[in-house]
């Protein structure tokens, strides 16, 4: 099974500032023939159902802020919100689609306003 | 629109069975699998099982396996998970969502919760 860990756990920013989640999956999870990392990012509100924000690692979904922003290298992934709102108060999850099953997804980051 | 609703949620004694539904609509239902995924409380998500959109494929997390089963009615555009045995650590909200081929979940219901409980 591919593992996926997520860090930090949690983390406090400023309004306006920069947060930055980090997801290592225990493999490649790169499919030679398409060059995509297999790799999502999701939004959870409370009370709320995940809302995909970013898929193939870095591809932004429609409507989502261009403030998110995905990267990869290797087996690094990681989520950026270039400059926090109050509404980007969530838990963040990536997952990795590549190998199923089973289906995998990190242990999540909460997000909070400093 | 896309719609995911599920249904089924409750109290159960453990041991005991439910069955969950997830009815779709406003897509080609035939053409998307379906998976279920849960949340116990103040958890992480874990993936519970897909079928394939043509039913043929099925996959079970390691935790249901043999217990839980996964099925699909096209005509009635509804995926069921039926659980049996029921544990304690089966207490969570149960989501389902869909996948076009080897793609992430576009799509989510908002859940129902199973609470397994004596």
């Amino acid at each position: 099974d591919i593992v996926m860990t997520q860090s930090p756990d949690s983390l406090a920013v400023s309004l306006g500032e920069r947060a930055t989640i980090n997801c290592k999956s225990s493999q490649s999870i790169l499919y030679s023939s398409n060059n995509k990392n297999y790799l999502a990012w999701y939004q959870q509100k409370p009370g709320q159902p995940p809302k995909l924000l970013i898929s193939w690692a870095s591809t932004r979904e429609s409507g989502v802020p261009d403030r998110f922003s995905g990267s990869a290298s290797g087996t690094d992934f990681a989520l950026t919100i270039s400059s926090l709102q109050a509404e980007d108060v969530a838990v963040y999850y990536c997952q990795q689609y590549f190998s199923t099953p089973p289906l995998t997804f990190g242990g999540g980051t909460r997000v909070e306003i400093k | 629109q896309v719609q995911l609703v599920e249904s089924g949620g409750g109290v159960v004694q453990p041991g005991r069975s439910l069955r969950l539904s997830c009815a779709a609509s406003g897509f080609t239902f035939s053409s998307y699998g379906i998976h279920w995924v849960r949340q116990a409380p103040g958890k992480g998500l874990e993936w519970v099982a897909v079928i394939w959109y043509d039913g043929n494929k099925k996959w079970y997390s390691d935790s249901v396996k043999g217990r839980f089963t996964i099925s699909r009615d096209n005509s009635k555009r509804t995926v069921y998970l039926q659980m049996n045995s029921l544990r304690d650590e089966d207490t969570a909200v149960y989501y389902c969502a869909r996948e076009e081929v080897r793609s992430p979940f576009d799509y989510w219901g908002r859940g129902t919760l199973v609470t397994v409980s004596s």
